[in-house]
């Protein structure tokens, strides 16, 4: 079964407006990490943003800011003021409590385009 | 601060031979993990090793095999090589088993099997 799962493959977003890409998650454990990771062309994999599964506030980052809701299990990213070099791939990750091994295991990941 | 080095960054391989790839963690990460990146697959864990030992592995078979020495380094072996094994595959380090607050990722070794 999925565990992360990223329904968006494309996105296309004007530059200079904001965009949010969207991610569900599924763990049984009280305690994860949920983050995002950006893949440019050149395909090394960066570490966007993290959001712990006790903090109480959205983490930001930023033009990055992850829209924690617990409750539906959804840690969306958003963008705001996005800029060319954004376009890339972005991939959501959560690791697992014990439950899941303590392993980080990564969701298909969006394309977003920024058009000039 | 020097970041996460893979080595080769490119390797075209027949089937059937073997392929080593090396990883060099950030200085003071005791934690590698390797992925295998595909068109198909997205990204797949593979294994890590934290303090020399093999901590998580994933659903690949054995010809997948990898080790760490005492100064974190890691590699990663692949035996038999199949034409599926074409992909990017990533080394990522971490202070924390799992990636606990993120991983440094480098930037990938692509492997071609022809």
């Amino acid at each position: 079964a999925q565990k992360i799962t990223q329904t968006q493959p494309g996105m296309f977003v004007q530059e200079k407006e904001a965009v949010t890409l969207d991610c569900t998650y599924d763990t049984s454990d009280p305690s994860y990490g949920l983050f995002w990771y950006k893949q440019p062309s050149s395909g090394e994999m960066i570490f966007l943003i993290y959001q712990g599964s006790y903090d109480q506030q959205n983490a930001t980052e930023g033009r990055y800011s992850l829209n924690f809701q617990k409750a539906r299990k959804s840690a969306n990213l958003v963008i705001s003021a996005s800029q060319l070099g954004d376009s890339a791939m972005y991939f959501c990750a959560m690791r697992e409590g014990p439950t899941g091994g303590f392993k980080t295991i990564f969701g298909a990941g969006t394309r977003l385009f920024v058009k000039a | 601060k020097a970041g996460v080095t893979q080595t080769p960054r490119y390797l075209i391989k027949t089937r059937g031979q073997q392929v080593t790839l090396s990883c060099s963690p950030i200085s003071g990460h005791r934690s590698v993990s390797w992925y295998q990146q595909t068109p198909g697959q997205g990204l797949q864990f593979l294994f890590e090793y934290f303090s020399e030992t093999q901590r998580n592995k994933g659903n690949f078979p054995g010809r997948f095999s990898g080790r760490q020495f005492s100064n974190s380094r890691s590699e990663m072996n692949v035996s038999t090589l199949e034409l599926g094994d074409s992909a990017l595959y990533l080394c990522a380090s971490s202070l924390e088993i799992g990636g606990a607050y993120g991983y440094t990722f480098g930037s990938g070794t692509r492997l071609t099997v022809v």
